[in-house]
């Protein structure tokens, strides 16, 4: 089993809908938490950030389950150009600190 | 703003050439990484170091070797390419300690190897 897991997409959606997209870890020594973004052929771009209580940065939106060990980020009013790949990315601290980037999750606005 | 800069954007090579990936960031991070990153398999971790000289392997360190004199330098060799070593390559850069602190990416090196 993968040590963080995404849907790979890709997500279809029209112009202005709402999408939410997840990623799954495994370990539970997992402490920081990050959603990055990519464009085609480009280098990945922090987007946010994502707390325990939750944050919010505009019309995106991160989410932490500890519990359930999951990450999620939601896009509302979804825009042409929030076509992009969506990199979810964790931090370990067990032995030795480890960053893990998940594979992506592509998705695609379509007018 | 932060600069991680890869000198080579795209380089077509020859199996069994010296590949020398270039790598300088401004900002006087400590942490530096070395990725590659393929379709279907994302990010993988070739190389990272957290000090001048030090140097840990990452998932994959088989086929290359890295290199860091200065602390805004990182380099990646490839000592003897080889095809299955075409691929995207991405540098990295961080502060000291990885809680909470922004990894910032050059714009990558388009490696082909022929």
């Amino acid at each position: 089993r993968k040590e963080v897991e995404q849907d790979p997409g890709p997500f279809n959606v029209p112009e202005g809908a709402t999408v939410a997209f997840n990623c799954t870890y495994s370990n539970s020594a997992s402490q920081s938490f990050f959603w990055y973004r990519q464009d085609c052929r480009k280098e990945p771009k922090l987007l946010m950030s994502v707390y325990s209580s939750g944050n919010e940065d505009g019309r995106f939106t991160a989410q932490l389950n500890r519990a359930s060990q999951y990450i999620s980020l939601l896009i509302r009013d979804s825009k042409l150009s929030d076509s992009a790949t969506y990199l979810c990315v964790v931090i370990l601290y067990s032995s030795a600190s480890k960053i893990i980037f998940g594979s992506g999750t592509r998705l695609s606005i379509r007018p | 703003d932060v600069k991680v800069t890869q000198s080579s954007r795209y380089l077509v090579k020859r199996t069994g050439e010296k590949v020398f990936l270039e790598c300088v960031q401004d900002m006087d991070h400590e942490n530096m990484f070395w990725y590659r990153q393929d379709p279907g398999l994302g990010l993988r971790l070739i190389y990272f170091s957290y000090d001048v000289k030090m140097k840990e392997k990452g998932d994959i360190p088989e086929g290359y070797s890295v290199s860091r004199e200065k602390k805004e330098r990182f380099s990646l060799i490839l000592e003897s390419a080889s095809t299955n070593q075409t691929s995207m390559y991405l540098c990295a850069s961080s502060l000291a300690g990885l809680s909470g602190n922004t990894i910032y990416f050059g714009e990558g090196s388009w490696l082909t190897v022929v």
